[in-house]
């Protein structure tokens, strides 16, 4: 199992441009999850989805949107970047049986707005 | 929504000695209290959680405590090595369901050989 997969790694983009981050689990999780992480900020909830179908939004949702394609990917799309969207970007997902919680992480992509 | 803060910020510690980092949390109706380590340029890793059901958890050098009268759980490193040295985030489970997770901002642990 490949577990949670995101791509691309890195992406450098200049302000005003659009671009999808991909994220895909093999696990069958029901619950995904999009985070971005900022120095000293620890990791903020941007959207999620707790089942395939449904999205809602997280912490910092503005500037976001996502698509949950199917169970086992959960896309997040920048319609016109802007530097403070400069971040380490983590998808996750989780099982989300009762009284499960765990969730587990992707690699993470890291993304420069200039 | 959860209110979760890790203390303190930055740890260092001696090679061999223990290193306690504590958290609070606001919402009384929390039942899950994970902590994640997460190593430079990688992602955060679970290495130990607790429910509310249960005080205590040991796994090997880590354990968890938990104190939901105070709203507070501790993450307890014994006979620290420096490939312990990480950022280590705890979190507490959202109450309105949807597994979600509030998580603190972190706390660098240094090992210092």
């Amino acid at each position: 199992n490949a577990g949670v997969t995101q791509t691309p790694k890195f992406q450098v983009l200049k302000t005003g441009q659009s671009m999808t981050l991909q994220c895909a689990q093999d696990m069958n999780h029901n619950s995904m999850y999009w985070y971005r992480q900022d120095p000293g900020m620890g990791l903020r909830l941007i959207y999620y989805s707790a089942s395939e179908g449904t999205t809602d939004k997280g912490e910092v949702p503005n500037g976001y949107n996502v698509s949950r394609l199917n169970k086992r990917e959960f896309s997040l799309r920048l319609e016109s970047a802007a530097p403070s969207q400069t971040s380490v970007y983590f998808c996750a997902s989780n099982l989300s049986d009762r009284g499960s919680y765990e969730q587990y992480f992707g690699p993470g992509t890291r993304l420069t707005v200039t | 929504g959860e209110n979760v803060e890790q203390h303190p910020s930055t740890l260092s510690v001696q090679e061999g000695d223990s290193a306690v980092i504590k958290c609070t949390y606001s919402d009384s109706a929390s039942n899950y209290f994970p902590w994640y380590k997460q190593e430079l340029g990688k992602r955060p890793q679970l290495i130990i959680d607790i429910r509310s059901n249960v005080g205590e958890k040991k796994d090997q050098r880590i354990a968890v405590t938990l104190n939901k009268t105070a709203k507070h759980f501790s993450l307890h490193i014994t006979e620290t090595q420096p490939e312990d040295s990480a950022v280590y985030f705890c979190a507490a489970s959202e109450q309105y369901g949807n597994n979600r997770l509030a998580f603190g901002k972190g706390n660098q642990v240094v090992v210092i050989p």
